[in-house]
Parts: C-alpha cells; sequence; structure tokens
C-alpha cells in the first residue's frame, strides 16, 4: 500500500524561531511536491523536487528530498505570521493514472 | 497558460436534493483530472480520476458519480446527496507521459448539506 505520512500534524510555531515538518512516503519514488492551503482556500504549488538530493528555496521556506531515505523535509527558518497555512506533500509513484498520493498535511500556526 | 475553473463557489443543499459540480480547464488538452474532497479541517480525499473522455475510475464507493462529457470538462454529480457530503470538493488536473505530474488545483466549491 501506498502510504504519505507527514508529521508532525500540527504545529504551533513562534515567531522567528526554525522549524521542519517532515514527509515520509513508503515505496521508491524520485518525485515529490510540497503545496500550501491557507485557510478556505485551495492548494497552491510550492516546491516540485525531482531528483535525490534535490533542494529548492523560497523565501523562509526549504524544501529537500532524499529518495534513498524516503524522506522529504520542510523547513521554515525565523517563522512569520503569514506562513501560517496547511502544507501538504504529494508522492508521484508513476502509475499510469498519474495520480499522486498525499499526506494528511501539517497544518502550522505562527504566534508572536 | 492555462487555467482551471469551478462553479459554482458555493452551494447549500437539502438533505436528498440532486448535486452538480462543474470543473473545465482551459489553455491544454488531453488533462488528466481529478475531484477531492476535503472534509473540515481535514486533508484530501480522492474521488474520482480521468485520464480521456469517458474514462473514469471511482475510488471511493459512494454516492457520487463523475462524467466528462468534453476533453476538458470534469462533473461531479449525486442523485440525493446525504448530511455526509458536505465539504470542500476540489478539481485538480496534470498531464500525463513521462516528466512532471504536478497537479494544479481550481478554486473549489464549498458545499454544505442541510
Amino acid at each position: 500500500e501506498l502510504k504519505v505520512e507527514q508529521n508532525p500534524l500540527f504545529l504551533s510555531m513562534q515567531e522567528e524561531k526554525n522549524y521542519t515538518i517532515y514527509c515520509n512516503y513508503s515505496t521508491t519514488s524520485d518525485r515529490l511536491y510540497w503545496y500550501r492551503q491557507d485557510p478556505g482556500k485551495s492548494l497552491e504549488s510550492l516546491f516540485v523536487l525531482l531528483s535525490n538530493g534535490a533542494v529548492k528555496q523560497e523565501g523562509r521556506l526549504m524544501a529537500s528530498l532524499d529518495t534513498k531515505a524516503r524522506l522529504s523535509t520542510l523547513h521554515i527558518t525565523a517563522a512569520v505570521h503569514d506562513l501560517s497555512a496547511t502544507y501538504f506533500c504529494a508522492v508521484d509513484y508513476g502509475g499510469s493514472n498519474y495520480k499522486l498520493t498525499f499526506g494528511k498535511g501539517t497544518l502550522l500556526t505562527v504566534n508572536p | 497558460s492555462q487555467t482551471i475553473h469551478q462553479w459554482p463557489a458555493t452551494l447549500v443543499q437539502p438533505v436528498g436534493s440532486p448535486l452538480s459540480l462543474e470543473c473545465t480547464v482551459e489553455g491544454t488538452s488531453n488533462p488528466n483530472l481529478y475531484w477531492y474532497r476535503q472534509a473540515a479541517g481535514r486533508g484530501l480525499q480522492l474521488l474520482f480520476y480521468s485520464v480521456g473522455i469517458g474514462q473514469i475510475s471511482s475510488e471511493v464507493p459512494q454516492n457520487l458519480s463523475a462524467s466528462r462529457p468534453q476533453d476538458r470538462q470534469f462533473i461531479l454529480s449525486s442523485k440525493k446527496l446525504l448530511l455526509s457530503d458536505s465539504g470542500f470538493y476540489l478539481c485538480a488536473w496534470n498531464t500525463g507521459g513521462p516528466g512532471i505530474h504536478e497537479q494544479y488545483f481550481g478554486p473549489g466549491t464549498r458545499l454544505t448539506v442541510t
């Protein structure tokens, strides 16, 4: 069974501190995607990671992929309030239907 | 550029009434199309997907159905809504073949069944 596990599922952060969200997946893949969802809104794409060792950064967010460990991390540097959202990782297992398998999401709240 | 539309944006329907949600994609041809449901505070549940006109696959048996009458149109329907059908319905698309299969999401339809 294809599984994608995110942890933590809930993360209460203090401003200006650093945090990491983990995304573990069950079967070999070298394509992983991170999405952000603001409350009441749809999902928007954050990062596309396509190979072992891939690292992408935008602003205070940095995502990386270790295909051997089947692990992706989303690192938040110096959290600010506007990063409060739910973050999903999704794994492309390469099926002919081109589906993605999503994690349950991490609800991230930044407190002053 | 590609865009994806969903309507209506919000809907309040009584239990037992029918449902029709529409999703259309512009700027691409032969997209793969997906319907997801998200209950309040929960993750995404894949309901249906389609890799071509008239080709529908169901992920979860329930009282919903989907159709794809045109290449870039995906419709989610129900003959009789249940309270448990309430949620945020998201349509998404991607392209097939080798390479990136990143999904792009529409703005969503928020359905409340009363």
